[in-house]
């Protein structure tokens, strides 16, 4: 079953505009932690930000922010001020305990940031 | 602080032969994983080394095997190279296991075989 769910391919933001990155996951695990990568072309996966299953407070770095809505068991990624670096690959993961604590990544979603 | 080293970054390998990739985790840190990112598959988990014992194996045929050292070090080793074996192979490192615990990858060792 699939467990954790990019829904867009491809995404074109302007430069200097925010966008939104949307997630959704599936479990039945009450503990378990969100993250997002960028993955530039040259294919190293780049940490953004985490989330925890129980933090009371959505988690920001700098310009990333992970907007968490639990009953809804999405983890969406927005990012403010795009910037020409920006554009990659960004992935979605999730670690649980029912997977043993490894990484369960989505398809991904390439984001284009246009001059 | 240093970030994860993996090593060699690229490889082209022949069809039967076999290979063995490094990544050295930051400093400090006792788990390292490995996963492997193919455009077909995505990314897949491939074994979680924490104070040198596997604690966790993904769906892979035994020609996958890895290790680590008593210095968080970790290798993996892939016999009887098969064409389908061509692909990226990350290594995260993280301070700990668990499923609140950060992971940060390496650049990663792409691995072609011909």
């Amino acid at each position: 079953a699939q467990k954790i769910t990019q829904t867009q391919p491809g995404m074109f933001v302007q430069e200097k505009e925010a966008v939104t990155l949307d997630c959704t996951y599936d479990t039945s695990d009450p503990s378990y932690g969100l993250f997002w990568y960028k993955q530039p072309s040259s294919g190293e996966m780049i940490f953004l930000i985490y989330q925890g299953s129980y933090d009371q407070q959505n988690a920001t770095e700098g310009r990333y922010s992970l907007n968490f809505q639990k009953a809804r068991k999405s983890a969406n990624l927005v990012i403010s001020a795009s910037q020409l670096g920006d554009s990659a690959m960004y992935f979605c993961a999730m670690r649980y305990m029912e997977y043993g604590n490894k990484l369960v990544f989505g398809a991904g979603t390439i984001l284009r940031v246009k001059s | 602080k240093a970030g994860v080293t993996q090593t060699p970054r690229y490889l082209i390998k022949t069809r039967g032969q076999q290979v063995t990739l490094s990544c050295s985790p930051i400093s400090g840190h006792r788990s390292v994983s490995w996963y492997q990112q193919t455009p077909g598959q995505g990314l897949q988990f491939l074994f979680e080394y924490f104070s040198e014992t596997q604690r966790n194996k993904g769906n892979f045929p035994g020609r996958f095997s890895g290790r680590q050292f008593s210095n968080s070090r970790s290798e993996m080793n892939v016999s009887t190279l098969e064409l389908g074996d061509s692909a990226l192979y990350l290594c995260a490192s993280s301070p700990r296991t668990g499923v609140f615990t950060e992971a940060f990858f390496g650049q990663g060792t792409r691995l072609t075989v011909v």
